[in-house]
């Protein structure tokens, strides 16, 4: 299995700031995975990261409300632009071992939007 | 597009009952198909999962799933439930590719009183 860290674990931010969650893996993967799971929802993937290119965002989720990071084969991060408190969720980082081809996930930060 | 399906949203047992929560998906490739817990306050885990081979997969915890292909499904089982069962059930598919995304059903709670 993968250890996968995320910052912050949560946070209460006031409607119209940004946030920026990090997520740290113990080891070089090539594909990290940004998830949002809504109050009492399933989760939904919002982007694909591939070191060395840009996202691939899902329908529904654009660049500009959550720029994604990948600078490296360890570590991505990902905005929540100009937020809402639709945006009040827990976001999720997830990695895919290539051999093992099975998604591990992070703790999870929880935003709260005011 | 694929998408997962699981038919209960809440499910209330005693402990030693038997579970069965069912899932179903629609794709028409070849998929990769899992069952994620999480308990009350933690993070996702991987419960069990099937790539290919024998159709009836066990995972952790007594747990175990069976892939019905004619039928599209990945029903979970365990024979005699227990307190600490009591999470959110998810099930998920992706394709049988390295790199891809995975899709999630909606999710079961599943609350088990002692």
């Amino acid at each position: 299995s993968a250890v996968i860290s995320q910052k912050p674990s949560r946070d209460i931010c006031q409607r119209g700031t940004s946030l920026t969650i990090q997520c740290q893996v113990d080891s070089q993967v090539t594909m990290m995975f940004w998830y949002r799971q809504q109050p009492g929802q399933s989760l939904t993937l919002i982007a694909t990261a591939n070191q060395g290119s840009e996202a691939t965002y899902e329908s529904g989720f654009v660049i500009d409300k959550f720029p994604i990071s990948r600078p490296n084969l360890t570590f991505s991060t990902l905005t929540v632009s100009n937020m809402s408190p639709e945006d009040s969720s827990i976001y999720l980082c997830s990695v895919d071992r290539d051999s093992a081809d099975t998604q591990y996930f992070g703790p999870g930060t929880r935003l709260t939007v005011l | 597009a694929q998408s997962v399906s699981q038919h209960n949203h809440h499910v209330i047992l005693s402990e030693a009952a038997s579970l069965e929560l069912g899932c179903n998906y629609s794709y028409g490739g070849t998929v990769n198909l899992f069952w994620y817990v999480q308990y009350p306050g933690q993070h996702l885990q991987l419960l069990l999962k099937y790539f290919s081979g024998d159709p009836l997969v066990k995972g952790i915890k007594g747990f175990e799933a069976e892939f019905i292909k004619s039928k599209f499904s990945f029903n979970l089982r365990k024979p005699s439930v227990q307190w600490s069962d009591t999470a959110e059930y998810f099930c998920a598919v992706k394709k049988a590719q390295a790199g891809t995304a995975l899709i999630f059903g909606k999710g079961t709670t599943l609350s088990v009183s002692s």
